[in-house]
């Protein structure tokens, strides 16, 4: 089944312990993007990736990183948490940066920071 | 930068309503327009897109949307909805040079039995 995994789908962490959240895509698809949807603000992008080793920021990169070392993978990496990057995040992936591919969501997940 | 903008923040509607959902992005070049859905439990699920032909854009589940270029809208629309519509409803606008999909705040949708 063509599909996006994210994982975990919820964790609780405190402040400044070092985290990873997973996401994996198994339909050879080219570019992938990192979301975090935050009440009353939508879906903002934090980092996106148009192939392997290429990643760029997006509207709120602060405080994340990413890597893109293998075409399905793209790990978002929160190196020291703080309270205010608790949100919902998706990962999405498409075949391309072209514009009006479709994006393919993960089913999310629930990061909160103590 | 673009900006899509989505008026209303909560709906509430009986079964049988009729529903449109307003968007307005803010880039006047070529875009291609999406509306997404994300049901209780977060899965999002893509209900139609636009990215060049005929303005009205059917989708899946009886949803619609109409692209008016002059007025940089692109509204949802369903003649009839079911209680099972309950959910979030994203705009989303991409290109113009950027990267990936520009969202609007969303418009939560409950529909009454």
């Amino acid at each position: 089944e063509a599909q996006v995994t994210q994982n975990p789908r919820y964790l609780i962490t405190v402040t400044g312990k070092k985290l990873t959240v997973t996401c994996s895509q198994n339909m050879n698809h080219e570019y992938m993007s990192w979301y975090r949807q935050d009440p009353g603000l939508g879906l903002r992008q934090i980092y996106y990736s148009m192939n392997v080793e290429v990643t760029d920021k997006g509207d709120v990169p602060e405080g994340y990183k990413v890597s893109r070392k293998e075409k399905r993978n793209f790990p978002l990496i929160l190196e020291s948490p703080s309270p205010n990057q608790t949100s919902l995040y998706f990962c999405a992936s498409s075949w391309s940066r072209k514009s009006y591919n479709e994006q393919f969501f993960g089913p999310g997940t629930r990061l909160t920071v103590l | 930068a673009q900006s899509v903008s989505q008026h209303n923040h909560h709906v509430i509607l009986s079964e049988a309503a009729s529903l449109e959902l307003g968007c307005n992005y803010s880039y006047g070049g070529t875009v291609n327009l999406f509306w997404y859905v994300q049901y209780p439990g977060q899965h999002f699920q893509l209900l139609l897109k636009y990215f060049s032909g005929d303005p009205l854009v059917k989708g899946i589940k009886g949803f619609e949307a109409e692209f008016i270029k002059s007025k940089f809208s692109f509204n949802l629309r369903k003649p009839s909805v079911q209680w099972s519509d309950t959910a979030e409803y994203f705009c989303a606008v991409s290109g113009g040079g950027a990267d990936g999909l520009t969202f609007g705040k969303g418009t939560h949708l409950i529909i009454q039995p």
